[in-house]
């Protein structure tokens, strides 16, 4: 199975920075088959990112994914207040699907 | 507007048994893929189970093979999760998922609320 592997594991940026998050496969992700989520605390994961760089219905064009093979990158451009938690990386491009561990994005 | 909505949690000893379920609303249920995704406290998500628009196929990961069963009714708009031999490491939320297409091979679009598995004695 393909293992993801993100990093940093902590990023602490204030409101209005940028952020760039690295989600590293084992094995090349066929078709670039890479989604992100955000999951906020106490709350369920929800589809920022598919196909490695379009954005789901209703994600701000603040978030922009990209990459290819095995690097991939969410970066959020101008952080908002309501940006802040934690983001998986997810491959289906290979059986099974397979996340990464998560990045969590906090408040400096 | 979609919505998935978990039952069926509770705390169980290990090798007891528990069924989940996940009441679907808001798109043609029949026409998609389900999932079962997990998250153990304070842990990642790892993918459990998938069965396709019809029920005909189903998908395990290999930690759950053997143990759990997925299955659906679409005249109810329902999916569910049968676990048994239940294992202290099976504790976490489980979430019932929306794939995006008829096979489950893709992202998931959509995600409910969870309910929590505990295993202990």
């Amino acid at each position: 199975e393909i293992v993801l592997t993100q990093s940093p594991g902590t990023l602490s940026l204030s409101p209005g920075e940028r952020a760039t998050l690295s989600c590293r496969a084992s094995q090349t992700v066929s078709d670039n088959y890479l989604a992100w989520y955000q999951q906020k605390s106490g709350q369920a994961p929800r589809l920022v990112i598919y196909g490695a760089s379009s954005r789901a219905t209703g994600i701000p064009d603040r978030f922009r994914g990209s990459g290819s093979g095995t690097d991939f990158t969410l970066t959020i451009i101008r952080l908002e207040p309501e940006d802040f938690a934690v983001y998986f990386c997810q491959q289906y491009g290979s059986s099974p699907r397979t996340f990464g561990q998560g990045t969590k994005v906090e408040i400096k | 507007e979609v919505q998935l909505l978990e039952s069926g949690g509770g705390l169980v000893q290990p090798g007891g048994s528990l069924r989940l379920s996940c009441e679907a609303s808001g798109f043609t249920f029949s026409s998609f893929a389900l999932s079962w995704v997990r998250q153990a406290p304070g842990k990642g998500l790892e993918w459990v189970s998938a069965v396709n628009r019809g029920g005909s196929t189903t998908y395990y990961a290999d930690s759950v093979k053997g143990r759990f069963t997925i299955s659906r009714d679409n005249s109810k708009n329902m999916v569910f999760l049968q676990m048994n031999s239940l294992r202290a490491e099976d504790t976490a939320v489980y979430y019932c998922v929306k794939d995006p297409l008829h096979h489950p091979r893709y992202y998931f679009d959509f995600w409910g609320q969870g309910t929590l598995v505990t295993v202990s004695s």
